[in-house]
């Protein structure tokens, strides 16, 4: 049973450009969620997707979107990026059962902005 | 005042140690609660969920009280494979099914 994976595992990216993240959920499950773990803390929700729409969204601001395709796999987009959005970004897949709020996270993706 | 607070530590305890992780959440309309252990370079896993009668998994021991809005970890027999970060987690409901995380408490057993 394949868990979360995502792509790349690691981004080197400059300031202004754009960058596209990518994550497959566990078998099973139809929920993406996005966090951005920065260096000693714990991560922050971005935004969650169910049934390919944004159902829930973190403080981020809009240069952060993302999308959900009909197999449940997901993409975090970034752009204009800042020296700031270095972090460990970590996708997190779950199930929109009542009364299940398990959420299972991928190894991430670390992105270094320079 | 941040919504999920935890000591940070680091906690340096020797192998076999009884080491407790104590948070405290500001929302009382939180409803689940979990621990998830976070290794260096990591991603986060999700240790046990905690439930207002308190629960057991083994050396593992966690406790909630809603009152108090205060989840602790009680982990027994310490081993070297313990050390890691660990999360407390909080799921706020209204319509949210975002986790909101501590920002971690580290554990470093020595031999």
């Amino acid at each position: 049973d394949a868990g979360v994976t995502q792509s790349p595992t690691h981004l080197i990216k400059t300031r202004g450009q754009q960058v596209t993240l990518r994550c497959s959920p566990k078998s099973g499950h139809d929920t993406v969620s996005w966090y951005q773990q920065a260096l000693g803390q714990g991560p922050q929700f971005i935004f969650q997707y169910y049934e390919e729409e944004e159902r829930q969204r973190g403080n981020f601001p809009d240069r952060f979107s993302g999308h959900q395709f009909p197999n449940y796999s997901s993409e975090l987009n970034v752009n204009a990026l800042l020296l700031g959005d270095s972090a460990l970004y970590l996708c997190a897949s779950s199930t929109f059962e009542p009364n299940k709020y398990e959420q299972y996270f991928g190894p991430g993706t670390r992105l270094t902005v320079t | 005042r941040k919504e999920v607070e935890q000591d940070p530590g680091p906690f340096n305890v020797p192998e076999g140690a009884t080491v407790a992780f104590n948070c405290t959440y500001s929302n009382s309309a939180s409803q689940s609660f979990f621990w998830y252990r976070q290794d260096c370079r990591k991603e986060p896993k999700l240790l046990m969920s905690v439930y207002s009668s308190g629960n057991e998994d083994g050396r593992f021991t966690a406790q909630l009280n809603r009152a108090s809005q205060y989840i602790s970890l009680l982990i027994r027999d310490s081993k070297l494979s313990d050390s890691a970060t660990y999360l407390c987690v909080v799921n706020i409901l209204t319509g949210r099914r975002a986790l909101t995380f501590g920002s971690g408490t580290r554990l470093q057993v020595q031999p």
